[in-house]
């Protein structure tokens, strides 16, 4: 069975500088989608960014972009010029590329921003 | 853009009732996913449900719950003879299963009392 890692309960960055949030997966499968979900209070399931397992090129989304290493399963996200509005939640989530397979989520960092 | 619309956004319901939680599910997706949080906790999956029955469902998922897609357009979630420890955040999801995406609706507050 698929598991996903998130070895960072909390993460603290001062505003406008970067950090860089942990995940680890474990799977047998080669093709399969990585995700970052933000959740702000409001509980909302937000999408942050998307990786596809066959592409070798990481994924960016403005100050947002990923460090994805397929041979150590490892996908961090790394946030730059951080802002107040970041502070969340933020969960990595796995999924097999067969159709309709499902999220596996990680147990979630808790990034605060300080000003 | 579209949205997954769910409905309604808290309930408090008493141990021992039954509730139904609805989803209505962006239009032109075929596949549709209820998941829960429990305050603190990482979201579980519960159930996927494709072509009119359920593909997979977790442990999580035993008689207690079940789901239906009763008109076409709404996904419900049923919880018979509800227990203190079924209060959480409830997410339904769907997806069209290109380049991996879900959208996911904003989610039910269930509070058991």
């Amino acid at each position: 069975a698929q598991t996903v890692t998130q070895s960072q309960p909390e993460m603290s960055v001062q505003e406008a500088e970067t950090v860089t949030l942990s995940c680890t997966y474990d799977t047998s499968e080669s093709d399969y989608y990585l995700f970052w979900y933000k959740q702000p209070p409001s509980r909302q399931m937000i999408l942050v960014i998307r990786q596809e397992a066959y592409k070798q090129q990481n994924a960016t989304e403005n100050r947002f972009s990923v460090n994805f290493q397929k041979a150590a399963k490892s996908f961090s996200l790394k946030i730059s010029d951080s802002q107040l509005g970041d502070a969340a939640m933020y969960f990595c989530a796995y999924r097999s590329a067969r159709s309709g397979g499902k999220l596996i989520f990680g147990q979630g960092t808790e990034l605060s921003v300080k000003p | 853009e579209p949205e997954v619309t769910q409905t309604p956004s808290h309930q408090v319901t008493q141990m021992g009732q039954e509730v139904i939680l609805r989803c209505v599910p962006i239009s032109n997706h075929l596949y549709f996913y209820w998941y829960r949080q429990i305050l603190g906790q990482k979201v579980e999956f519960l159930v996927s449900f494709y072509n009119n029955e359920i593909s997979e469902k977790s442990e999580i998922f035993d008689d207690q719950f079940s789901v239906e897609r009763p008109d076409g357009s709404n996904f419900t979630l049923k919880i018979r003879s509800t227990k203190l420890e079924d209060s959480a955040m409830y997410f339904c999801a769907s997806s069209n299963d290109a380049e991996g995406g879900y959208t996911f609706g904003s989610g039910t507050r269930l509070t058991v009392v």
